[in-house]
């Protein structure tokens, strides 16, 4: 059974500093992705990842893939409030099929 | 384009009653999904289809039903409802493996509430 775990799983931080959520899986995957979700809302999409070593970013958002170490991650540089928001990690291990399995998400607020 | 449509966005049922909530896509996909998120957990996957008439269950199928006679809509129907199907529930579609940017879109969300 395919475990996807994040953490932190909440993460208070200060605006204009940095910090990075890892999103780490049980099994092979070949997809994965981020999502962010304000509350009441529906999930944004973030970024697909599809290769090892894949990077990619996006304003003050980055991430990243090692398929070895079965590890994702998402930093954030010089965070600002409007990035406060529930980040998800989701894996699809079977080529195309995308049935996805989500981390339990990482709630991120950002203190002005 | 709307995108994916889910309906009704608010529902309370009563323990026992049985419903369904309708979701559409008007992007031609071929694969789409339903996923429920219960607080502070992350989305977990009840039924999935890659096309018309194909369907397969996720990781919490019990208590729901899916069929999918077009390629547009993905109804979702809980039989019986019980109080641990208080949920909001996800309707997702994509074009697969056929889409080279891997985009899965998601429906605004329908928050079900059964007493």
């Amino acid at each position: 059974e395919l475990k996807v775990e994040q953490n932190p799983l909440f993460l208070s931080m200060q605006e204009g500093k940095n910090y990075t959520i890892y999103c780490n899986y049980s099994t092979t995957s070949d997809r994965l992705y981020w999502y962010r979700q304000d509350p009441g809302k529906s999930l944004e999409s973030l970024f697909v990842l599809l290769s090892n070593g894949a990077v990619k970013q996006e304003g003050r958002l980055m991430a990243s893939l090692d398929t070895k170490a079965r590890l994702s991650t998402l930093h954030i540089t010089a965070a600002v409030h409007d990035l406060s928001a529930t980040y998800f990690c989701a894996v699809d291990p079977n080529f195309g099929n995308e049935k996805l399995t989500f981390g339990t998400g990482t709630r991120l607020t950002i203190i002005p | 384009n709307a995108g994916v449509t889910q309906t009704p966005k608010f529902q309370v049922l009563k323990t026992g009653q049985s419903m369904t909530l309708q979701c559409a896509q008007d992007m031609n996909h071929e694969y789409m999904s339903w996923y429920r998120q219960d607080p502070g957990m992350g989305l977990r996957l009840i039924h999935y289809s890659v096309g018309a008439g194909i369907t397969d269950q996720g990781e919490v199928p019990n208590g729901y039903n899916v069929s999918r006679s077009t390629t547009e809509d993905f109804p979702l129907r809980l039989l019986s409802a019980a109080p641990s199907q208080t949920s909001v529930y996800f309707c997702a579609s994509s074009y697969g493996y056929r889409d080279p940017r891997n985009t899965i879109y998601f429906g605004e969300g329908s928050w079900l509430t059964v007493v």
